[in-house]
């Protein structure tokens, strides 16, 4: 059984911190690594994705990704309230799918 | 272009009724999903069709049916639905398999 694994928050930033999001991941041969922010009863929407090892960036959110670790993280500079919400890791897991994580909470305040 | 659309957004049903979930998208996408989201449990993979003409089961397909009508559109189908099927249900698209994942709306579903 391929793994994803978030630690579940809430986790609490106060307004222009940084926040940090964890995710590891079993199959050491996933190539394709997403972040998705859910809002509370809404859909998942993408927020980045990243293939290679090291940072990439996009406005306030950097991912990070170490593959030796099996390690994905995001960051989010300057939080704002509206970043306030559920953050899905997923990872490939075969050619056809992906696997979530089941999401830690982030709230901002 | 509207996406990833499903119908209905709401539904309630009794035990042992039966229903089918629509789901189209007009991104000219290969690969469509179906995913179930519960408190606790993240998402789960019910079916998939990797490309039109073909569907897999997931993690989590007892109870489930589907179809692959064409390349925009596919269904999810309960045929006798239980208290244990409550759930949101979402759809996806992606262009090629492990590519990014494009979410409908989702459905609520409550089974009394």
């Amino acid at each position: 059984q391929k793994e994803v694994e978030q630690n579940s928050g809430p986790l609490s930033v106060p307004e222009g911190a940084i926040a940090s999001l964890n995710c590891t991941y079993s199959d050491r041969g996933s190539q394709s690594f997403f972040w998705y922010r859910q809002y509370s009863g809404k859909s998942p929407e993408l927020i980045m994705f990243i293939y290679s090892n090291g940072d990439k960036e996009d406005g306030r959110f950097t991912a990070q990704l170490n593959k030796a670790s099996q390690y994905v993280s995001l960051l989010i500079r300057d939080s704002q309230p509206s970043d306030s919400a559920t953050y899905l890791c997923a990872v490939n897991s075969g050619y056809s799918t992906l696997t979530f994580g089941k999401g830690t909470m982030l709230l901002v305040s | 272009n509207a996406g990833v659309t499903q119908t209905p957004k709401f539904q309630v049903l009794k035990t042992g009724q039966s229903m089918t979930l629509q789901c189209a998208q007009d991104m000219n996408h290969n690969s469509m999903y179906w995913y179930r989201q519960d408190p606790g449990m993240g998402l789960r993979l019910i079916y998939y069709s990797a490309s039109e003409g073909t569907t897999d089961k997931g993690e989590v397909p007892n109870g489930y049916n589907v179809s692959r009508l064409n390349k925009r559109e596919f269904s999810l189908r309960l045929e006798s639905a239980a208290p244990s099927q409550t759930s949101v249900y979402f759809c996806a698209s992606s262009e090629a398999g492990a590519d990014t994942q494009y979410f409908g709306p989702g459905t609520r579903l409550t089974v009394l």
